[in-house]
């Protein structure tokens, strides 16, 4: 079983629909991270979180700790947000980066 | 400011060949690694680095060597090449809140290194 664990593995949607991809960690940790890798296959940072929730334009990402589950929102879905969604953590025990697999998300027009 | 930078973008090499691929910051971030990102498999550590002059084995090291001489560089070299190390390799740096706790803030990538190993 990963250490990390995301659902879906893949999801298409709706243009304005409201997404959520999921993430499930089994370790303790001391953050977690949202990243976007786009087609051309570049990855960027989404969001970094240790508790409660942030939100970034129409992004808004969760987590709770005790259950150890975070949850990436978007809102009013755009075809531009076709992309896959990585959850990774960083645990407490070292330096180490431990990444889920990603959802790639299809938003059709 | 450029971020990270990676080089090449694409490499085509023949099983026992070596190679360096290069990772540049000018943030001057405390944390660099390296990652291999292979179908299904997510993003997996190869080495990393919490500061100039100091190392450590990631997830798969097996294969690579890696040194950082300075806070801004972090090569990954490929020893003798085996068609298993086809991937595509990223490089990523962030602040460290101290040395304990390398990937402690947001993760800045490189654009990635496509390797073909024939």
């Amino acid at each position: 079983k990963n250490e990390v664990e995301q659902s879906p593995q893949n999801l298409t949607a709706q243009e304005g629909e409201f997404i959520t991809i999921n993430c499930s960690y089994s370790v303790g940790i001391s953050a977690l991270h949202w990243l976007q890798q786009h087609p051309g296959g570049g990855i960027v940072s989404l969001f970094m979180l240790s508790s409660g929730k942030k939100k970034h334009g129409r992004l808004i990402a969760t987590i709770n700790i005790q259950e150890k589950h975070s949850s990436l929102h978007i809102t009013a879905s755009h075809p531009r947000d076709s992309a896959v969604y990585i959850c990774a953590v960083t645990e407490t025990s070292g330096s180490r980066l431990t990444f889920g697999e990603g959802t790639q998300l299809t938003v059709n027009p | 400011n450029a971020g990270v930078t990676q080089t090449p973008k694409f490499q085509v090499l023949k099983t026992g060949q070596s190679m360096t691929l290069q990772c540049a910051q000018d943030m001057n971030h405390e944390y660099m690694s390296w990652y291999r990102q292979d179908p299904g498999m997510g993003l997996r550590l190869i080495h990393y680095s919490v500061g100039a002059g100091i190392t450590d084995q990631g997830e798969v090291p097996n294969g690579y060597n890696v040194s950082r001489s300075t806070t801004e560089d972090f090569p990954l070299r490929l020893l003798s090449a085996a068609p298993s190390q086809t991937s595509v390799y990223f490089c990523a740096s962030s602040y460290a809140r101290d040395s304990s706790k390398g990937a402690n803030s947001p993760l800045h990538f490189g654009n990635g290194t496509r390797l073909t190993v024939t």
